[in-house]
């Protein structure tokens, strides 16, 4: 069965530092990867995702994430970090033609100013 | 363009009581699915429906049942309502083929 592992449960960053989100999943076969975002009262958006090619991705507002096939890997990055980006992270896969989305704990993310 | 809407924002619900929460969504889209997300854990799939059928369902118990409308539109009824049951529901929408779903606000359910 497919699952998804999130190593953070809660990080506390100052702004301008740099920010690193683990994301492992379980899976043995092609998957679709994503990371979505729950800012405070608002819904889950996609940040990013991978579906092939480039295993670089760059979403919105300057995240990145890098797929690692070998290591079962999709963590997410950014460079400086924001007060506005004070949310909840959470690392998804799905396979390919399967309708389901499989999704980690999440990780509190607190910004302080 | 509105995004996925739900139905109602908050609910309390008594045990062994039943509900139904209620999404429309995303215009343009045709398949929409519900999750449960409980507090302090990432949401679970429920089920999907497409063409007003249930396509796939995730492992939650018979007491919750689905229902989609021709303007794609569907609910999520529970039954018998545990305690355990208390969460935020969420209905994401897609357009079918296409796995990037976009998601409501949810319904958080309390049951008492």
């Amino acid at each position: 069965a497919q699952s998804v592992s999130q190593h953070n449960h809660h990080v506390i960053l100052s702004e301008a530092a740099s920010l690193e989100l683990g994301c492992n999943y379980s899976y043995g076969g092609t998957v679709n990867l994503f990371w979505y975002v729950q800012y405070p009262g608002q819904h889950l958006q996609l940040l990013l995702k991978y579906f092939s090619g480039d295993p670089l991705v760059k979403g919105i507002k300057g995240f990145e994430a890098e797929f690692i096939k070998s290591k079962f890997s999709f963590n997410l990055r950014k460079p400086s970090v924001q007060w506005s980006d004070t949310a909840e992270y959470f690392c998804a896969v799905n396979a390919p033609r399967d309708d389901k989305i499989i999704f980690g704990k999440g990780t509190r993310l607190h910004i302080l100013p | 363009d509105a995004g996925v809407t739900q139905s109602p924002t908050h609910l309390i619900k008594t045990r062994g009581q039943q509900v139904t929460l209620r999404c429309s969504p995303k215009s343009g889209h045709d398949t929409v699915s519900w999750y449960q997300q409980a507090l302090g854990q990432g949401p679970q799939f429920i089920f999907q429906y497409y063409e007003e059928e249930e396509r796939q369902r995730g492992n939650f118990p018979d007491r919750f049942s689905g229902h989609q409308f021709p303007n794609y539109s569907s609910e999520l009824n529970v039954n018998a309502l545990l305690l355990g049951d208390s969460a935020l529901y969420l209905c994401a929408s897609s357009l079918r083929g296409i796995t990037e779903a976009f998601f409501g606000q949810g319904t958080r359910l309390t049951v008492v």
